[in-house]
């Protein structure tokens, strides 16, 4: 595609439900990377793939937060038992090569955790 | 732990006004210092600075690195309402996640 896709776009889920977000990047992007914006915070950085080595998760911010990469492809970031501090906007990028200047932004799914 | 931290949180300011960023960090092997313009949801990149004293330019826009101070500015000149938006600072450092760090970001508004 054109650009990062995501999806949903927004997801409303009820207090202790699973959620899978989706990140497509760029065609031939070898990085991808996950961000966390909470309400009136930067963004946090969670994790980021490259090509397929294994991702050094210590940026995940609890057990509950997992990321998946097939290859060179699609990401999912599943966080389970979600609570309602998760709330917030996060963000995929993806690179050709690990370059954080290089990077483009995905549209960002909003969850909301009631 | 790696700490950014960017100030003022929020500034308002008219069409043609020069503003000043400021952002400050505390790191362990510091590599690079980014800024980014955030308007909706998606950051988009501006500058990265990795060496002291060196202005990286675009048109209205620059920004400089002081390693000794542990900080850098980001300078917007003859502001225009088109430049409203979070600007944010991120530090790429060794270590941990090895990814970047980000501050709160600066909210500039540009009144006409």
């Amino acid at each position: 595609g054109a650009g990062v896709s995501q999806s949903p776009s927004n997801k409303v889920t009820e207090k202790g439900k699973d959620v899978e977000l989706r990140c497509d990047p760029i065609s031939g992007h070898t990085a991808l990377y996950w961000y966390r914006q909470r309400l009136g915070q930067g963004l946090e950085f969670l994790i980021y793939f490259q090509g397929n080595s294994a991702p050094d998760k210590s940026g995940l911010p609890s057990d509950r937060f997992s990321a998946e990469r097939t290859g060179e492809s699609v990401s999912t970031l599943t966080i389970q038992r979600t609570q309602q501090e998760d709330s917030a906007v996060y963000l995929c990028a993806s690179s050709l090569i690990v370059s954080f200047y290089e990077q483009y932004f995905g549209p960002g799914t909003r969850l909301t955790v009631t | 732990e790696d700490k950014v931290v960017q100030s003022p949180l929020s500034l308002v300011v008219h069409e043609g006004d020069t503003v000043t960023l400021n952002c400050s960090y505390e790191v362990t092997n510091f590599r690079s210092l980014l800024w980014y313009k955030q308007e909706k949801k998606a950051p988009t990149f501006l500058f990265m600075l990795t060496s002291s004293g060196i202005e990286k330019k675009s048109g209205r826009l620059s920004s400089i690195l002081d390693k000794k101070e542990l900080s850098s500015i980001l300078n917007i000149t003859a502001t225009q309402t088109g430049d409203s938006a979070i600007y944010l600072c991120a530090v790429e450092a060794g270590g941990g996640a090895d990814g970047l760090t980000f501050g709160k970001g600066t909210h500039l508004i540009i009144q006409p």
